[in-house]
């Protein structure tokens, strides 16, 4: 079974500060990769997405994450995080040929101004 | 607004009752999931229907049980439920049902059993 793990749960960081979320996942084979972010009171919505070609996928708000295949990671970056940023992010991976995602614990990131 | 909604946001239900959670889209998908969302522990699947074929059934217990009478609509039929059910269900849905599809999430039925 596929399982994903994001490590330190609960982020703490000042505006202008860079942010990196770890992703690792279990799984072997071919995958399709996913970040969601929730903001407060907000539904959950895709941040960006990874299927092939350039491992370093830009998404929206400024957000990039980069795909390594021998390290089975999907790890997210922002240069500079602003307050608005203030959420909960959560990874999750697909296997080619089934219709599952598996989602990570997530990542409560709060931004201080 | 994702264009997916949900009724009711918030349910408090005893042990005994018989409650359902509906979920409706309208971005004209083809398949639509249900997911358990618990304090501290990942979402997890629990039903995947593509054109309104139940695709997947995650081992969930049969107190539980989903319906949907057409692409649009889904339901989660709760009957006895545990307190340990207490969670946050979402509904999503998706273009086609595959697994690289964008999944557009409602806001979710917070769910007490008490």
């Amino acid at each position: 079974a596929q399982s994903v793990s994001q490590h330190n749960h609960h982020v703490i960081l000042s505006e202008a500060a860079s942010l990196e979320l770890g992703c690792n996942y279990s799984y072997g084979g071919t995958v399709n990769l996913f970040w969601y972010v929730q903001y407060p009171g907000q539904h959950l919505q895709l941040l960006l997405k990874y299927f092939s070609g350039d491992p370093l996928v830009k998404g929206i708000k400024g957000f990039e994450a980069e795909f390594i295949k021998s390290k089975f990671s999907f790890n997210l970056r922002k240069p500079s995080v602003q307050w608005s940023d203030t959420a909960e992010y959560f990874c999750a991976v697909n296997a080619l040929g089934n219709n599952r995602l598996a989602f990570g614990k997530g990542n409560q990131v709060v931004v201080i101004p | 607004e994702t264009g997916v909604t949900q009724t009711p946001r918030h349910l408090v239900m005893g042990m005994t009752n018989k409650k359902s959670l509906k979920c409706e889209q309208h971005l004209g998908h083809n398949a639509m999931y249900w997911y358990k969302q618990s304090a501290k522990k990942p979402l997890e699947l629990m039903f995947v229907y593509s054109l309104e074929e139940r695709v997947e059934n995650n081992s969930v217990p049969s107190r539980f049980s989903p319906e949907c009478p057409n692409s649009s609509h889904l339901f989660l039929h709760l009957h006895t439920l545990q307190p340990e059910d207490s969670a946050l269900y979402l509904c999503a849905s998706s273009p086609r049902g595959q697994g690289n599809d964008e999944q557009f999430f409602g806001p979710g039925t917070r769910l007490t059993v008490l």
